[in-house]
């Protein structure tokens, strides 16, 4: 089965650094995500994406991030000065229509020290 | 974000018993609601899923109940299998696939 992939697993960075988080979405699919889960909570929205533009946003998903497709294959999560608090496993997703199952991706563990 | 509900932090169950999965939810919008598996180290996969215009849906072993009045759902896995034990997820929508997820029951299937 065609599989979300997301690289790296795990991501170690200092605060205020910029980090890019990097998925490739199944090929033929249209909507992207993002979603996170900090350790012992809720898997979180946090931005959905279509047609090369920004469709939805959570309240999570402030100036520090931003989302691109630089090319045919690739979907990115930057946070340009991250902090602690951004500390959590980062799920790309992706689907070809709304009201289908959404494909998740490994996540990247990103640590901020 | 406070719209679905899972409310049992963890089941466990016997092998080839059933197991059920409770999750409530606030939002009467709700249209579509999911249920994902999620292993250690690997990322939610889609188990099954019901549209509102449903009140039942069955895949296999898994059976998903959504009784709207009540706002809640149900999973049931019958019969168990220690392959099962896993986090699930119960998720829901309002058509545009801006999943909000429940906290997870840790489900643990005993041989």
């Amino acid at each position: 089965e065609p599989e979300v992939t997301q690289t790296p697993s795990h991501q170690v960075t200092q605060m205020g650094q910029e980090v890019i988080l990097r998925c490739v979405p199944i090929s033929n699919h249209l909507y992207f995500y993002w979603y996170r889960q900090i350790l012992g909570q809720k898997v979180e929205f946090l931005v959905s994406f279509y047609n090369n533009e920004i469709s939805e946003k959570s309240e999570i998903f402030d100036d520090q991030f931003s989302v691109e497709r630089p090319d045919g294959s690739n979907f990115t999560l930057k946070i340009r000065s991250t902090k602690l608090e951004d500390s959590a496993m980062y799920f790309c997703a992706s689907t070809k229509q709304t009201n289908e199952k959404l494909f998740f991706g490994s996540g990247t563990q990103l640590s901020v020290l | 974000d406070q719209q679905v509900k899972q409310n049992s932090p963890s089941l466990s169950v016997q092998e080839g018993r059933i197991s059920i999965l409770n999750c409530d939810y606030t939002n009467s919008m709700f249209d579509y609601f999911l249920w994902y598996k999620k292993y250690p180290a690997e990322g939610p996969t889609f188990l099954i899923s019901i549209s509102s215009i449903k009140d039942k849906n069955e895949d296999g072993r898994f059976t998903v109940f959504l009784n709207k009045s009540a706002k809640h759902l149900s999973l049931h896995i019958v019969p168990s299998q220690p392959g099962d034990s896993a986090v699930y997820f119960c998720a829901a929508s309002v058509g545009d696939y801006k999943l909000s997820f429940g906290a997870g029951t840790t489900v643990t299937v005993r041989a």
